[in-house]
């Protein structure tokens, strides 16, 4: 069974630091890209970072460019997200999503529960 | 970037009812167009990828269709599970932008 675990999440000062976790199982991580999606209370889904399946090819949203660094450990099946500079509207549930691609169509078939970041003074 | 608009923003509906979404993109984007339900404290959930292709396990009262920058989704008998937000996604290219969502809620 596919699961995607979240953690990290949590309470931070403006301009604070988090970084997020996402531990993967019942599927071969090293094969698959990742991305993080966030959503702000009540809103909508936002993506946010995408990482390749070696790590070789990262995009970030012009939101969180500069500021946010994806990276992965196949080894540990592990995918991370490093939020720097944290700002009031990086509040949201954050999750990871495996990133399924068939015949060359892409799209995100599993997700997981989702960590809650909360950014405020 | 690709805008993704949805409409309508929310909709009320009966059980039995069948309902359609519409999803447009500010550009051509093939048929490079999911669709993904989300409940209240859940996370998303794929439904359709590639504008009219269902994911394993999703009912069949579910279908979709579309290409270029016009798509739809439909509920063919709304059923008390399928109360939640819909939203679709472009995979054309980066950023992979959603619609802003589509509420369905009970009449």
């Amino acid at each position: 069974e596919v699961q995607l675990v979240e953690s990290g999440g949590g309470l931070v000062q403006p301009g604070g630091s988090l970084r997020l976790s996402c531990a993967a199982s019942g599927f071969t991580f090293s094969s698959c890209a990742m991305n993080w999606v966030r959503q702000a209370p009540g809103k909508g889904l936002e993506w946010v970072s995408y990482i390749s399946s070696s790590g070789s090819t990262i995009y970030y949203a012009d939101s969180v460019k500069g500021r946010f660094t994806i990276s992965r450990d196949n080894a540990k099946n592990s995918l991370y997200l490093q939020m720097n500079s944290l700002r009031d509207e990086d509040t949201a549930v954050y999750y990871c999503a495996r990133d399924l691609g068939l015949s060359g169509w892409r799209y995100f078939d599993y997700w997981g529960q989702g960590t809650l970041v909360t950014v405020s003074s | 970037d690709i805008q993704m608009t949805q409409s309508p923003s929310s909709l009320s509906a009966s059980e039995g009812d069948r309902v359609t979404i519409t999803c447009r993109a500010s550009q051509s984007i093939s048929s490079y167009l999911n669709w993904y339900q989300q409940k209240p404290g859940k996370a998303p959930k794929l439904l359709i990828y590639a504008a009219s292709s269902l994911q394993s396990g999703v009912p069949s009262r579910f279908s979709a269709s579309g290409s270029g920058t016009d798509f739809t989704l439909t509920i063919s008998s709304l059923q008390p599970e399928d109360f939640a937000t819909y939203y679709c996604q472009q995979s054309y290219t980066t950023p992979r932008t959603f619609g802003q969502g589509t509420k369905v809620e009970i009449k």
